[in-house]
């Protein structure tokens, strides 16, 4: 069962149109969520890292928020140039995995 | 900083062959991942080093699949022999942090592996 769960897989927006990524994952004891953006043809971006419940964190058009059971990336008034693969990753505290596991990710196509 | 430079950016082999993968990570950066993507299974963590040792491997699939970072600058993935099912686009990181909380991972542009 995987453990970071991405969805919708692929979104298509029109220019203006705000929408959310959803990133839930399964297991306990989260010490932080991480998310990437990754162009075609590149390695992911760092974006944010989220620590506990109730976080916001803003770039620009993006803001990823984190309940405790999933996290939100909301985008608001997309541009073409917001189109990519969003990646998120989630890095368990002791007893878990200590280095993130990663999604399968959300492709997100902005049209003009 | 130009970054982490992978070479090749793609490669394409026949079953059977060996293929090296070569990662230049940031000067500075402590940590290397060796990382592969696919499809069906998504990101991938392969192996870690820190100070050029490894730390973790559990991720290398088989025996076939090898890594070596003889110094700060440089790391090597190795497939021998190589499978169909390898084919994937292979991607090294590094970090000044082992977890990346502050900073994140930064990715190289990968290398597109094709096996025939």
């Amino acid at each position: 069962e995987d453990q970071v769960t991405q969805s919708p897989e692929a979104l298509r927006l029109q220019e203006g149109e705000s929408s959310s990524l959803n990133c839930s994952y399964t297991v306990s004891g989260l010490r932080g969520l991480f998310w990437y953006r990754q162009d075609p043809g590149k390695g992911p971006e760092f974006l944010f890292t989220l620590y506990s419940a109730g976080e916001e964190k803003e770039k620009e058009r993006l803001k990823a928020t984190l309940t405790k059971k999933e996290s939100f990336l909301h985008i608001t008034a997309p541009k073409p140039e917001d189109s990519a693969t969003y990646l998120c990753a989630v890095l368990l505290g002791a007893g878990g995995s200590y280095i993130p596991t990663f999604g399968r990710g959300t492709s997100l196509i902005v049209h003009p | 900083d130009a970054g982490v430079i992978q070479s090749p950016r793609h490669e394409v082999t026949e079953m059977g062959q060996e293929v090296t993968l070569r990662c230049k990570p940031i000067s500075g950066h402590d940590y290397l991942f060796w990382y592969r993507q696919t499809m069906m299974r998504g990101l991938e963590l392969l192996i870690y080093f820190n100070n050029n040792v490894p730390i973790d491997d559990s991720g290398m699939p088989e025996d076939r699949f090898s890594a070596k970072m003889p110094n700060a600058s440089f790391s090597t993935l190795k497939i021998q022999p190589s499978e169909p099912r390898d084919s994937a686009v292979y991607f090294c990181a590094s970090s000044s942090e082992e977890l990346g909380l502050n900073y994140g991972y930064t990715f190289g542009s990968g290398t597109r592996l094709t096996v025939v």
